[in-house]
């Protein structure tokens, strides 16, 4: 089954709003990791953070971490129309170079 | 620049005819995998190489297989391809270290389709 679950499925915002996705998990981690995929193409990976962070930043991403509550949130600040894409969680629960990935959120940005 | 490379990019197979994919990486990197994406689905791990250590998922179908030849190369043979295998097949990369911060390197994908 998988690790993560993404909430919301699907969301859709104008241009220069902030979108925000959230991401639940079952197991302790090793640490978690947002990827990105635009329509049709591989994964790119955007940050990761550790078990032992709260908050990360990079750029216009900002994630956060509660280990308590096995929840991550994704925010990604000022939108533009290039951050359509699907954003997955990512869970490395050992150091094992396993990634176990949740169901995505598909985020559009309308100009 | 080092890049995860997949080809076709698109194959199309018949129904219980094999077919193979293939991904070749130019990052030296220690560890291969490939999963399987369907439609507006999480990837699926299939099964992944650290070297030359095969490492299979449980619930991956016997219908799968896959070889490493060399480190730069990793092939995805589906020996009798059904309607229900037709997804996006992706291939990837990471160093293999336990430093805790691995991150996995992605080539663009093959989408097979089953007719």
């Amino acid at each position: 089954s998988q690790q993560g679950e993404e909430d919301p499925q699907a969301l859709s915002i104008q241009e220069g709003e902030n979108a925000t996705m959230n991401c639940s998990y079952k197991t302790s981690i090793n640490n978690l990791q947002w990827y990105r995929q635009n329509s049709g193409r591989g994964l790119v990976h955007l940050i990761l953070i550790r078990s032992n962070e709260r908050e990360k930043h990079s750029g216009r991403l900002r994630v956060t971490l509660d280990t308590s509550k096995k929840s991550s949130s994704l925010l990604i600040t000022a939108s533009r129309a290039a951050d359509t894409a699907s954003y997955f969680c990512a869970t490395d629960k050992a150091a094992g170079n396993k990634l176990t990935f949740g169901g995505g959120t598909r985020v559009l940005v309308k100009p | 620049d080092a890049m995860v490379i997949q080809n076709p990019r698109y194959q199309v197979t018949q129904f219980g005819k094999p077919v193979t994919l293939s991904c070749s990486q130019t990052l030296n990197h220690n560890v291969m995998y490939w999963y399987q994406q369907k439609s507006s689905q999480a990837p699926k791990l299939l099964f992944h190489y650290y070297d030359k250590d095969f490492n299979n998922e449980a619930d991956t179908p016997d219908n799968f297989q896959s070889r490493r030849p060399n480190t730069s190369f990793c092939f995805l043979d589906i020996r009798s391809p059904g309607l229900g295998d037709a997804a996006m097949y992706l291939c990837a990369t990471s160093r293999g270290e336990t430093s805790g911060t691995e991150t996995q390197y992605f080539g663009p994908g093959t989408r097979l389709l089953v007719l």
